[in-house]
């Protein structure tokens, strides 16, 4: 059975820092683009970030691109998203997101919400 | 980027009705679409990807259509289970968007 069980989230302050993890099980972990995809409150989903199976290629979302990093640990099935220089705007339930193909999400973690507020 | 424009952004439908959400995409994007369902508190789950192919194990009362800038989500007979919110979702080579969303309840 898959599963993505993610952990990380909680409140930071403004410019501060906060590192996500997704851990994954049930598939080849190694084999599969990744990726974030966020959901602000009362409102819709938005993309992230994406990360190819072996870690080399790495896509953001303009609104992310400089302040926010993904990657990968295959050796612990982990995905992560660092994140740095917070707003907040950046407040947001966060899911990781297993690819299928082309860039279909077929498995998503449970989310963890990052509240960005002093 | 590529914009997607979703509606209606909410909508209100018997149980048995048919149903249809439309989706553009501000350029042509061939079959790159993909169709999502959330339920209140839950992470999304695909139904629809590449426009028209349904996901293993959904109900096929769910489809897809179309190709280019311009889709269609259809489900052929509401029931009550199928309250959510529904998402498309574009992606190419280097980005991927969502549309904003439509919400469906019952009347």
């Amino acid at each position: 059975e898959v599963q993505l069980l993610q952990s990380g989230g909680g409140l930071v302050q403004p410019g501060g820092s906060l590192r996500l993890s997704c851990a994954a099980s049930g598939f080849t972990f190694s084999t599969n683009a990744m990726n974030w995809v966020r959901q602000a409150p009362g409102k819709g989903l938005e993309w992230v970030s994406a990360i190819s199976g072996d870690g080399v290629y790495t896509y953001y979302a303009d609104y992310v691109k400089g302040r926010f990093t993904i990657s990968r640990d295959n050796s612990k099935n982990t995905l992560y998203l660092q994140m740095n220089s917070l707003r907040a705007e950046d407040t947001a339930v966060y899911y990781c997101a297993k690819n299928k193909g082309d860039a279909r999400f077929d498995y998503w973690g449970q989310g963890t919400l990052v509240t960005v507020s002093s | 980027d590529i914009q997607m424009t979703q509606s209606p952004s909410s909508l209100s439908a018997s149980v048995g009705d048919r149903v249809s959400i439309t989706c553009q995409a501000s350029q042509d994007i061939s079959k790159h679409l993909n169709w999502y369902q959330q339920k209140p508190g839950k992470a999304p789950k695909l139904l629809i990807y590449d426009a028209s192919n349904l996901e293993t194990g959904v109900p096929s009362r769910f489809s897809g259509s179309g190709s280019g800038t311009d889709f269609t989500f259809t489900i052929s007979s509401l029931q009550p289970e199928d309250i959510a919110t529904y998402y498309c979702q574009q992606y190419d080579k280097i980005s991927l968007a969502f549309g904003g969303g439509t919400k469906v309840e019952i009347k």
